[in-house]
């Protein structure tokens, strides 16, 4: 069964910073494109950041992008989002969620998702 | 970036009912399209990917089609289960757009 976990949010000051991670099972991790999906409070879902399997190539969203770098650790088969910088607008609720492609793309959709971690950046 | 228009924003309906949301590419995507369903409090779930291939446990009510830059997802005969948010996603490449979402809601 594939079990996908967030972690790390919290609450955190404008300007500050945060780590947040998921952990994976029941599938093998090193060899799919992981993402990291938000939705903001009452708001529809963003798409924040993907990394391919190997971490060689990251994608960021533009709102996103010199502020967060995602990460991935292939011997933990788990996914990481360094957030930094952060603002107000920042705040939501952020997913991790597996990549399913087909060929050697490794652009997809999102088949597995966890539940979630909230972020709330307020002073 | 590709931008993902979806119509109606709220759709109220009754059990039964046949329903159908339409969401709109800026540019060609193909086929790669994805649908989701969104429970209050819940994480998305895959409903159709392809435009049109079902994910696995999902019900055959549902169903999607289209390509290019138009896309309808239909729910043939409306379910209690089945009010909730639905959003489409592109996937023509590695800068993912979803559409902003239907609220679909008991008439």
């Amino acid at each position: 069964e594939v079990q996908v976990v967030e972690s790390g949010g919290g609450l955190v000051q404008p300007g500050g910073s945060l780590r947040l991670s998921c952990a994976t099972s029941g599938f093998t991790f090193s060899s799919y494109t992981m993402s990291w999906v938000r939705q903001a409070p009452g708001k529809g879902l963003e798409w924040v950041s993907t990394i391919r399997s190997s971490g060689s190539s990251t994608y960021y969203a533009d709102s996103v992008k010199g502020r967060f770098t995602i990460s991935r650790d292939n011997s933990r088969n788990t996914l990481y989002l360094q957030m930094s910088s952060l603002r107000a607008d920042d705040t939501a609720v952020y997913y991790c969620a597996k990549v399913y492609y087909v060929g050697t793309s490794g652009v997809g959709y999102f088949d597995y998702w966890g539940q979630g971690t909230l972020v709330t950046v307020s002073s | 970036d590709i931008q993902m228009t979806q119509s109606p924003s709220t759709l109220s309906a009754s059990v039964g009912d046949r329903v159908t949301i339409t969401c709109r590419a800026s540019q060609s995507i193909s086929g790669w399209l994805a649908w989701y369903q969104q429970k209050p409090g819940k994480a998305p779930n895959l409903l159709i990917y392809k435009a049109s291939s079902l994910q696995s446990g999902v019900p055959s009510r549902f169903s999607g089609t289209g390509s290019g830059t138009e896309f309808t997802l239909t729910i043939s005969s409306l379910q209690p289960d089945d009010f909730a948010t639905y959003y489409c996603q592109q996937y023509n490449s590695f800068q993912f757009t979803f559409g902003q979402g239907t609220r679909l809601e008991i008439k």
